[in-house]
């Protein structure tokens, strides 16, 4: 089974332009998250999505949104990007949506912002 | 609000000797704990969890980490280590209350095994 991918695996955009993130679960996986991993930190939570729905947000501005489609498939959105912004992003996805559920990571997505 | 220190951003070992990854936590409520595990070249994976029970908790390949209330501690061992447990070890927290408010990582240490 293919396990959690992530497109593009690399990225580079200039301050103020948007970025379009995708992700797609594995098979049979509802849930889908969102964390950004800045170089020498851990991942930090940026949204859930579970059934299409938003289930939970992070610590983060309104320039960074996301949606989940019928297929489960995942989008993460920023606008007006900010030097800041440079970072791995990281998609994971579950079966459910609890708390204690194992998480399983794509590769995630480099993004630079110059 | 909940955090996680990782007080050892790297740990240089031995092959074969006995190695203590330190995790600390922080959180109003009661948490659920991971330890996750990233390999050179690949994505973050499950190494261990606690949820309830026993404190002791144990992976499929020889590491174990112990559930400490009192000193609200996750603290990840293995009594013999190899070149190929070379990786970034992350813990982790989450609500147990139901919420969605997505794993709290610590900043990870860096095992470094030398042969």
């Amino acid at each position: 089974d293919a396990g959690v991918t992530q497109s593009p695996t690399h990225l580079i955009k200039t301050r103020g332009q948007h970025v379009t993130l995708r992700c797609s679960p594995i098979s049979g996986h509802k849930s889908v998250s969102w964390y950004q991993q800045v170089l020498g930190q851990g991942p930090q939570f940026i949204f859930q999505y579970y059934e299409k729905e938003e289930r939970g947000r992070g610590n983060f501005p309104d320039r960074f949104s996301a949606r989940q489609f019928p297929n489960y498939s995942s989008e993460l959105n920023v606008n007006a990007l900010l030097l800041g912004d440079s970072a791995l992003y990281l998609c994971a996805s579950s079966l459910g949506q609890a708390s204690n559920e194992k998480l399983f990571f794509g590769s995630g997505t480099q993004l630079s912002v110059l | 609000a909940q955090s996680v220190t990782q007080l050892d951003s790297q740990v240089p070992v031995f092959e074969e000797a006995p190695v203590e990854l330190r995790c600390n936590y922080s959180s109003s409520v009661s948490v659920y704990l991971f330890w996750y595990v990233q390999y050179p070249n690949q994505g973050l994976q499950l190494l261990l969890k606690y949820l309830s029970g026993s404190t002791l908790v144990e992976s499929i390949n020889g590491f174990e980490a112990e559930f400490n209330k009192s000193q609200t501690s996750f603290h990840l061992r293995k009594p013999s280590v190899h070149i190929s447990d070379t990786a970034e070890y992350f813990c982790a927290v989450s609500s147990s209350g139901g919420g969605a408010d997505g794993l709290t990582f610590g900043k990870g240490t860096h095992l470094i095994i030398q042969p």
